[in-house]
């Protein structure tokens, strides 16, 4: 069975220290894996996404996520926390297709808030 | 390219009331998805549209029902509204849909309260 498992529902930085949010997957198949981050009332916006090339990954605003399959874990990361971070962080995987299942798996979400 | 959209922004109900919920995607776009977020249970999947067809369908009672024309742009409608109706319900577009490796886009979300 899939599923994501965000190990922080809140991690709290100063600003300028590094971001470290964890989460670990299971999945039966190949997955893509995703960061997407939610600021308050709004929609979720993509950070980040891996799909079996390079397992470190790069994204907008600084951030980047390393694949391990032997840890089954998908790490997201920023060497310099800045105020605008500061929002819900959502881990998912994707299965690689299950016709009439569904076949996104979200993470519960993890709030970053930054200290000034 | 402008992004998903949807409308209203915001809504507010009285129980036993129906709402419909608009969404347009991403042009090109083919697949549509929609979910609930609510502080309690998170995010969850109600149901994906591709080329006008329901595709993938959440757990969720059939007072929830959606679809999709042949622009892709989609319409969720909720049924006699209950308290626990009210939440952010998001949909995102794709290309190929989800569960395909392929990138979910989401809107910024109708924020639905039921009184």
């Amino acid at each position: 069975a899939q599923s994501v498992t965000q190990l922080d529902s809140h991690v709290s930085v100063s600003e300028g220290t590094p971001v470290l949010l964890r989460c670990n997957y299971s999945s039966s198949y190949s997955p893509s894996l995703f960061w997407y981050v939610q600021h308050p009332n709004k929609g979720l916006q993509l950070l980040l996404k891996y799909t079996s090339a390079a397992t470190l990954v790069k994204g907008i605003n600084g951030f980047e996520a390393e694949f391990k399959k032997s840890e089954t874990s998908f790490h997201l990361t920023k060497p310099s926390a800045h105020m605008s971070d500061a929002a819900e962080y959502f881990c998912v995987v994707s299965d690689g297709g299950r016709p009439g299942a569904n076949n996104l798996f979200f993470g519960t979400g993890t709030r970053l808030t930054v200290i000034p | 390219k402008a992004g998903v959209t949807q409308t209203p922004r915001y809504l507010i109900k009285t129980r036993g009331q129906q709402v419909t919920l608009s969404c347009s995607p991403i042009s090109g776009h083919r697949s549509v998805s929609w979910y609930q977020q609510t502080p309690g249970q998170g995010l969850q999947f109600l149901f994906e549209y591709f080329s006008e067809t329901q595709r993938n369908k959440g757990n969720f009672p059939g007072r929830f029902s959606g679809r999709q024309f042949s622009n892709s742009r989609s319409e969720m409608n909720v049924s006699t509204l209950e308290l626990g109706d009210s939440a952010l319900y998001l949909c995102a577009s794709s290309l190929l849909g989800q569960g395909l490796g392929d990138t979910q886009y989401f809107g910024p979300g109708t924020r639905l309260t039921v009184l």
